[in-house]
This record gives C-alpha cells, sequence and structure tokens, in this order.
C-alpha cells in the first residue's frame, strides 16, 4: 500500500483567495488523482495528474481553477483558485494501487471551508 | 456513460446484526471492477472489497460480502456481526478496465452501528 500525506488537512479561507493543496506519496506513481467532495456529497474526479504532462481535467473542472503540478513521480499539487463558498469541500488526493484494476488509495484528505 | 446509484442515504443497526447495503450500476461495457470503500468520520477512505466482473463468484472479506448481480447490474455489501467501528460512509464505486478509466462513486451510504 501506499502512504499519501496532505497539506494542509483543513484550512478556512477568505473569499477571492487562492491556497495551494499539496500530496506527498510514499513511494513512486505514475498516475494521481484529485478528487473533491462537497460537504454530504459523493466524490468528484477533478483531473488525473501524470508526471510529465498535462492534466487531464474532467467536466465540468477547468485548468484556470483548478491548476495542477506534477513535477516527480512522487509529489503533486492542486490549487483552488479565486475561492467562494462553493469551493468549500474535502479535496482527496489519490493514487492506483492498481492500472489495471482501478483501485485507489487515498490521502486524509484537506478539508477546506471559504468564507 | 458510468453511473452509480446508492438509494439508501442512511442506515441504522445494532451491534452484532447483520445489514445489506445497496448499490446498483450501468455500464455497457463488459470488462470493469467493483469496489466498496469506507470513508469512517474525520479519518481517510479505505478499501472495503473489490469485485471483479469476469468472476462468478462473489467476492469476501472476513465479515464482509457482496451480492454480485450481473444481469441485474446489482452490486450490494453485507456486513456481517456487525462492529461499532464500522460506522462509517460506504461508497460504491465502479471502474472501467478500458474508456474512460476512472473511479466513479455513488453518493453514499452513512452507517451507524449502535451499541
Amino acid at each position: 500500500s501506499a502512504v499519501i500525506s496532505q497539506k494542509p488537512s483543513r484550512d478556512i479561507c477568505q473569499r477571492g483567495t487562492s491556497l495551494t493543496i499539496q500530496c506527498q506519496v510514499d513511494s513512486q506513481v505514475t498516475m494521481m488523482f484529485w478528487y473533491r467532495q462537497q460537504p454530504g456529497q459523493s466524490l468528484t474526479l477533478i483531473a488525473t495528474a501524470n508526471q510529465g504532462s498535462e492534466a487531464t481535467y474532467e467536466s465540468g473542472f477547468v485548468i484556470d481553477k483548478f491548476p495542477i503540478s506534477r513535477p516527480n513521480l512522487t509529489f503533486s499539487t492542486l490549487t483552488v483558485s479565486n475561492m467562494s463558498p462553493e469551493d468549500s469541500s474535502i479535496y482527496l488526493c489519490s493514487v492506483a494501487a492498481s492500472v489495471n484494476t482501478g483501485e485507489l488509495f487515498f490521502g486524509e484528505g484537506s478539508r477546506l471551508t471559504v468564507l | 456513460a458510468q453511473t452509480v446509484t446508492q438509494s439508501q442515504p442512511e442506515m441504522s443497526v445494532q451491534e452484532a446484526e447483520t445489514v445489506t447495503l445497496s448499490c446498483t450500476y450501468d455500464t455497457s461495457e463488459s470488462n470493469y471492477y467493483l469496489f466498496w470503500y469506507k470513508q469512517p468520520p474525520s479519518r481517510q477512505m479505505i478499501l472495503v472489497i473489490r469485485q471483479e466482473a469476469y468472476k462468478q463468484q462473489n467476492a469476501t472479506e472476513n465479515r464482509f460480502s457482496v451480492n454480485f448481480q450481473k444481469a441485474a447490474k446489482s452490486f450490494s455489501l453485507k456486513i456481517s456481526d456487525s462492529q461499532l467501528g464500522d460506522t462509517a460512509m460506504y461508497f460504491c464505486a465502479s471502474y472501467l478496465a478500458q474508456g474512460a478509466q476512472k473511479l466513479v462513486f455513488g453518493q453514499g451510504t452513512r452507517l451507524t452501528i449502535n451499541p
């Protein structure tokens, strides 16, 4: 299994600001995934981040709002830009346990509250 | 389209009882995987059980087992001898081995085990 560390674990942010979430994995992984979990809701995939290439965004998510970096095989960042209260969510970093089965390991998540 | 539906937002049972969580999915693909994930309060998401679509035998992991009805596209989770530590959100998810290759989650079921 992989150990995934996310920072910050939680934060309270002001409207209009941006926040960068860091995700560190204890082993090299090809694919990293960023999910959003709005309060009381399910998980929605924001984007897939592969090292050495641009992130692939899901419908409804754009790079200007959620820029992602993937500088190496153990690290990624997700920035939530120009935040509004609707961005209040848990943001989860995950990595593939198996590229064949789709099984994922998850970080503990970053809980953002936007005032 | 790849969809996962959990029709039970909340369930509550007494400790030691058996509980079944329902999940239906929809896909036209033949090669896919199904999962149940557990998200305890304020803790990270972990895998409970996995089912390969090509396997007829239902997966089991200790007290956790599934009832996989491929024709009906149903994938329920049975928890036997429930314990207080089973209290969590449970998410059903599907993964297509070809095509989208992303994990899609259901809405979740909040399970409470009462002492």
